[in-house]
């Protein structure tokens, strides 16, 4: 099946400081992924659409200078949370859309990165 | 915008027994797509089962079939002969080309299985 990865999967860092998390599918293309952020025993909330090569669509109320998202080519979308705060600790997963050779309505997820900002 | 809504934050199930969770929707799509994840404790998300909205006959999969009513806007998952392995969060999440296919999920059902 398709395979998406994230790194980290877990990290550490503090107040002020940004980090960058990948998003990577494996063994497919993908045209678009999506970011969505998950609080302690909440549902994902998408927080934006990143599409190869053009400036990703954020949702309502998430700032698009905090994060920072980049689709640079078809298997690979970064997010970078920007001077990082503990209210940005969350569970962030990304998902992505398969290009073509698969049901485009499908998503395959990532497995997830832990922030956690002291 | 598109609504998920799952009103049973937490169902407990007997090992072996059958278990039905509810998620109903709005849209004024015609198009779209449903599905059901599961969350385990590794937080990963799996695909359950999908349901293209065009097709009347209701997806099954192994031990896992939906109750798709499209007039009523309800999409309900039933499990049968539960395992303790079915144990997670439960996702219905719907999908359409109004939201540039980005997932629209529900709040969760936390499904505990007790032996």
């Amino acid at each position: 099946g398709a395979v998406v990865s994230q790194h980290p999967s877990w990290v550490i860092c503090k107040s002020g400081t940004s980090v960058k998390i990948e998003c990577r599918s494996l063994d497919f293309q993908a045209t678009t992924m999506f970011w969505y952020r998950q609080f302690p025993k909440q549902s994902l909330m998408l927080m934006a659409t990143s599409n190869e090569g053009s400036k990703a669509t954020y949702e309502q109320g998430v700032e698009k200078d905090k994060f920072l998202i980049n689709h640079a080519s078809l298997t690979l979308s970064t997010l970078t949370v920007t001077s990082a705060h503990p209210e940005d600790s969350s569970f962030y997963i990304c998902s992505a859309r398969a290009t073509s050779g698969r049901a485009p309505e499908t998503q395959y997820f990532g497995p997830g990165t832990r922030l956690l900002v002291l | 915008a598109q609504t998920v809504t799952q009103s049973q934050p937490e169902m407990s199930v007997q090992e072996a027994e059958t278990v039905t969770l509810s998620c109903t929707y709005d849209t004024s799509e015609s198009d779209y797509y449903l599905f059901w994840y599961k969350q385990p404790p590794s937080r990963q998300m799996i695909l359950v089962i999908r349901q293209e909205a065009y097709k009347q006959q209701n997806a099954t999969e192994n031990r896992f079939s939906v109750n798709f009513q499209k007039a009523a806007k309800s999409f309900s998952l039933k499990i049968s002969d539960s395992q303790l392995g079915d144990a997670a969060m439960y996702f219905c999440a719907y999908l359409g080309s109004g939201s540039g296919y980005a997932l629209n999920f529900g709040k969760g059902t936390s499904l505990l299985v007790t032996p």
